[in-house]
């Protein structure tokens, strides 16, 4: 089992939708989930970050996170076309005393006008 | 406050050359990072130090050496360069392991083409 999954989408959404980007991890030790975005050319830049069970709001975004079910998720409200790029999912080692991420290859997210 | 920096942001290389890429932050931050990026791969971890003086193997450390000159700069070293490693390599640093956020912010990228 891979260790962060996404899809990789295109997930496509219209203008004022809500887009909603899932992850899944394999080491039940990880105690901190990330939200990446990037866009094309560039490099990843932080949403959210999220280490405890329940929702965590950011103006139109929200991260979920359920260690039970070893899942996080990215709900993006109002979509606009700016948030069209790369999601990518970061999840830390938790068995480790450094602090390496394992990010998953990334969801793209398509918000058309 | 410039964040994480990184030099050159385009390269290219003929196969055998060695070239060292540059990365250095103005954050104070104790842990630095070398990520390389490839189309449908994902960002893969190469190195990185959790503190000055320290470095470690991630998932593809093969082809690849690494220094932490000093707290604010840690450099890439590709000895032999093939055409393999034609990526886009990125730089980050985090305030973690000694007290802070394990967030990780990341550098503008290297584009590096071997030929």
């Amino acid at each position: 089992q891979k260790e962060v999954e996404q899809n990789s989408g295109p997930l496509s959404v219209p203008e004022g939708a809500i887009a909603s980007l899932n992850c899944t991890y394999s080491d039940r030790g990880s105690q901190s989930f990330f939200w990446y975005r990037q866009y094309s050319g560039k490099s990843p830049e932080l949403i959210m970050s999220i280490y405890s069970n329940g929702d965590k709001e950011d103006g139109r975004f929200t991260a979920q996170l359920n260690k039970a079910s070893q899942y996080v998720s990215l709900l993006i409200r109002d979509s606009q076309p700016s948030d069209s790029a790369t999601y990518l999912c970061a999840v830390n080692r938790g068995n480790q005393a450094g602090t390496a991420l394992i990010f998953g290859k990334g969801t793209t997210l398509s918000v058309s006008s | 406050n410039a964040g994480v920096t990184q030099t050159p942001k385009f390269q290219v290389l003929k196969t055998g050359q060695s070239m060292t890429l540059q990365c250095a932050q103005d954050m104070n931050h104790n842990s630095m990072y070398w990520y390389r990026q490839d189309p449908g791969m994902g960002l893969r971890l190469i190195y990185y130090s959790a503190s000055e003086g320290t470095t470690d193997k991630g998932e593809v450390p093969n082809g690849y050496n690494v220094s932490r000159l000093n707290k604010r700069e840690f450099s890439l070293r590709l000895e032999s360069a093939a055409p393999s490693q034609t990526s886009v390599y990125f730089c980050a640093s985090s305030e973690a392991p000694f007290g802070g956020t394990d967030t990780q912010y990341f550098g503008p990228g290297t584009r590096l083409t071997v030929l």
